[in-house]
């Protein structure tokens, strides 16, 4: 069964501190993308990247950075975080051929204090 | 920053009921429309990604039409059940590594 994996459900961490928020996906998927989740705003697009070590802006990427060292991996970073970042990130994977469907992980949810 | 709006936000129907909701999308170099169904405590999940103008896609009890000259997208559901509540999402994508702006979506909920 095809998967995107997410490694937290749940964090809490304090202003300031830096997050990391690990993605993999097992399909050997081409597109990675980050997306932030929150009520009345829709899915926001923070960064994605169409192969390893290259990445792209989205839409909100402010606050953000991204890596992409291995073609299954994609890791969302917040260097210093801040409490309007407290939200739900969730990781898709597309092929990279055609229009692709996506395929989400479950979501990180993060609060900040 | 393309603007996918959805309507309803959300809606409640009785089991048995049929309702429809509406995407809208800019219609200026559109690739693709998805609907995505979102279950509470669950990752999303694709229902359809369309691309032709007058395409029409059916899984089971829920389906969708497209209309890209005037830019925008109906889901159905015929019958609802319970195990329908979920939000469903739309997103246009725009071409370039398979990237699409979403709407807030709608959220249902079937009552028994």
């Amino acid at each position: 069964d095809v998967k995107v994996t997410q490694s937290s459900r749940y964090l809490v961490k304090r202003t300031g501190e830096k997050v990391f928020l690990e993605c993999v996906q097992d399909m050997d998927h081409e597109n990675m993308f980050w997306y932030r989740q929150d009520p009345g705003l829709g899915l926001r697009l923070i960064y994605f990247s169409y192969d390893v070590k290259m990445k792209e802006k989205g839409d909100i990427p402010e606050g953000y950075s991204v890596s992409r060292e291995k073609k299954e991996r994609f890791s969302l970073i917040l260097e210093s975080a801040s409490t309007n970042q407290t939200s739900m990130y969730l990781c898709a994977s597309t092929p990279g051929q055609g229009t692709g469907e996506l395929f989400f992980g479950e979501g990180s949810r993060l609060t900040v204090l | 920053i393309l603007n996918v709006e959805q309507s309803p936000q959300s809606l409640h129907v009785q089991e048995g009921d049929s309702t429809n909701f509406t995407c809208s999308f800019p219609s200026s170099n559109f690739y693709a429309l998805h609907w995505y169904r979102w279950e509470t405590a669950k990752s999303p999940e694709a229902l359809f990604v369309m691309t032709l103008n007058g395409d029409e896609k059916k899984k089971g009890r829920i389906s969708a039409t497209l209309n890209t000259k005037e830019g925008y997208s109906y889901l159905y559901i015929k019958g609802s059940q319970p195990e329908d509540s979920a939000t469903y999402l739309c997103a246009s994508e725009f071409g370039g590594y398979q990237k699409v702006t979403f709407g807030t979506g709608t959220k249902l909920q079937v009552i028994p």
